[in-house]
């Protein structure tokens, strides 16, 4: 099983202000990071998959950093938006087994 | 373009009857994954299939079965089914170490 931990487990933003969020997983044999934002009744839908230390990736107001190193990927919400309230998962891959943190909830409120 | 499809939707068993969920994809993904999403525990691995002909077990695989039949079709089943095992099931699809698409997903309720 490997360890990927998420956290705070969930977030409440007021409308136009940014948040982040981290997702931490083992440092040895790492091949790639991913990030998923997924609401509710629907399926994850893939934001972002990293392989490189130092990495970032930006999908319009999201944005999202790896280290890779000392085990640990942030995603960023830019001026937050109700359409932006989902559940946000990371997981990590060291082969072909993906293992998924346990996700981390953000609210926005308008 | 379906891309990743489950079949069914929704099921409800008695304890001790067997089902298969039935998952395709036509996107040419050499890997496919069975997921369970259960509250507060996000989206744990059950098997998955790195390529055509073969499969791994993931976190929890114990009470479930696989098959890869094809490149296309990866099948989860469930010979006796337990009150643990409602849940949300998901299939997925991915090219090699790359972003998965997710079917979307099987409502399992065991009696």
């Amino acid at each position: 099983i490997l360890n990927v931990e998420q956290s705070p487990q969930s977030l409440h933003v007021q409308e136009g202000d940014s948040t982040n969020f981290t997702c931490s997983f083992p440092s040895s044999n790492f091949y790639a990071l991913h990030w998923y934002r997924w609401e509710t009744a629907k399926s994850p839908e893939a934001l972002f998959v990293m392989t490189l230390n130092g990495d970032e990736k930006k999908k319009g107001r999201i944005s999202a950093t790896l280290n890779t190193k000392e085990g640990y990927s942030y995603l960023y919400i830019k001026g937050s938006q109700p359409e932006d309230s989902a559940t946000y998962l990371c997981a990590f891959t060291n082969d072909y087994k993906l293992s998924f943190g346990a996700g981390t909830t953000v609210t926005v409120r308008a | 373009n379906a891309g990743v499809t489950q079949t069914p939707k929704f099921q409800v068993l008695k304890t001790g009857q067997s089902m298969t969920l039935q998952c395709a994809q036509d996107m040419n993904h050499n890997s496919m994954y069975w997921y369970r999403q259960d509250p507060g525990m996000g989206l744990r691995l059950i098997y998955y299939s790195a390529s055509e002909g073969t499969t791994d077990k993931g976190e929890v695989p114990n009470g479930y079965n696989v098959s890869r039949l094809n490149k296309r079709e990866f099948s989860l089943r469930l010979e006796s089914a337990a009150p643990s095992q409602t849940s949300v099931y998901f299939c997925a699809g991915a090219a090699d170490n790359e972003k998965l698409f997710f079917g979307s997903g099987t409502q399992l309720s065991v009696l």
